[in-house]
């Protein structure tokens, strides 16, 4: 079945830098693609989305291109904020209105 | 944009009581409402789907006579844990898909969860 596979966390980085948080997914189709953010104490919200290949999903700096070559959907900025610690959820949705989800990435940002 | 009011943001409840949590949609129609338990350090956990006017689909595993779900109207669906018990104590969080997005590239919305503490 479909399936999301993102880095497993936690993630520490210092402020100003360059942050990677990798996604894989096994879709048959073509999948919407979903990047979520949960921030401490909070419930999810959507942080940006793509819905079809090579389409670049961006919110709040944060960036991700849809590549269907590579069956990825990796999130990046290049300048990370304390204030973007959080729970990042990386998923996608399929022709039968199913969500699969992945495991989550704790990011954590140091002054 | 969309938002998703989910009550209470927190509950303690005595053991064998039943709490409920409500799900609102302030700004849309939600045909199709969905409620996921979160546990610790972990992702979330779909537990049901909760259409408007039907029966709620249960996940595998979930006890439908403990999670009982009611979506009376297309901006309300309610999760009553009944006889709750300490090892229900978790994160809840509901969502819902705007009802003139029904394609499945639309996203989902989310309540800010409520947490349950069963003592």
């Amino acid at each position: 079945g479909d399936s999301v596979t993102q880095m497993e966390g936690p993630v520490t980085l210092s402020e100003e830098a360059f942050l990677t948080i990798n996604c894989t997914y096994t879709a048959t189709g073509y999948p919407s693609l979903f990047w979520y953010v949960q921030y401490p104490g909070e419930g999810l919200q959507l942080l940006l989305k793509a819905t079809k290949a090579d389409d670049k999903g961006s919110n709040k700096g944060f960036e991700a291109t849809y590549r269907k070559e590579t069956t990825s959907f990796h999130l990046e900025k290049g300048s990370v904020q304390v204030s973007d610690s959080a729970v990042y959820f990386c998923a996608l949705s399929n022709s039968n209105y199913q969500l699969i989800w992945g495991a989550g990435t704790k990011l954590i940002i140091k002054p | 944009g969309a938002v998703v009011s989910q009550h209470p943001s927190w509950v303690i409840c005595k053991s064998g009581t039943s709490v409920k949590i409500e799900c609102r949609s302030l700004d849309f129609q939600a045909t199709t409402m969905f409620w996921y338990r979160q546990f610790p350090k972990q992702s979330l956990m779909l537990m049901a789907t909760s259409n408007e006017g039907s029966k709620a689909t249960y996940e595998q595993g979930v006890e439908k006579d403990k999670f009982l779900i009611n979506h009376a109207s297309l901006t309300l669906s309610t999760l009553t844990v009944t006889s709750a018990h300490p090892e229900d104590s978790s994160f809840y969080i509901c969502s819902a898909r705007d009802r003139g997005g029904q394609r499945y590239n639309s996203p989902l919305h989310f309540g800010n969860g409520t947490r349950l503490t069963v003592t």
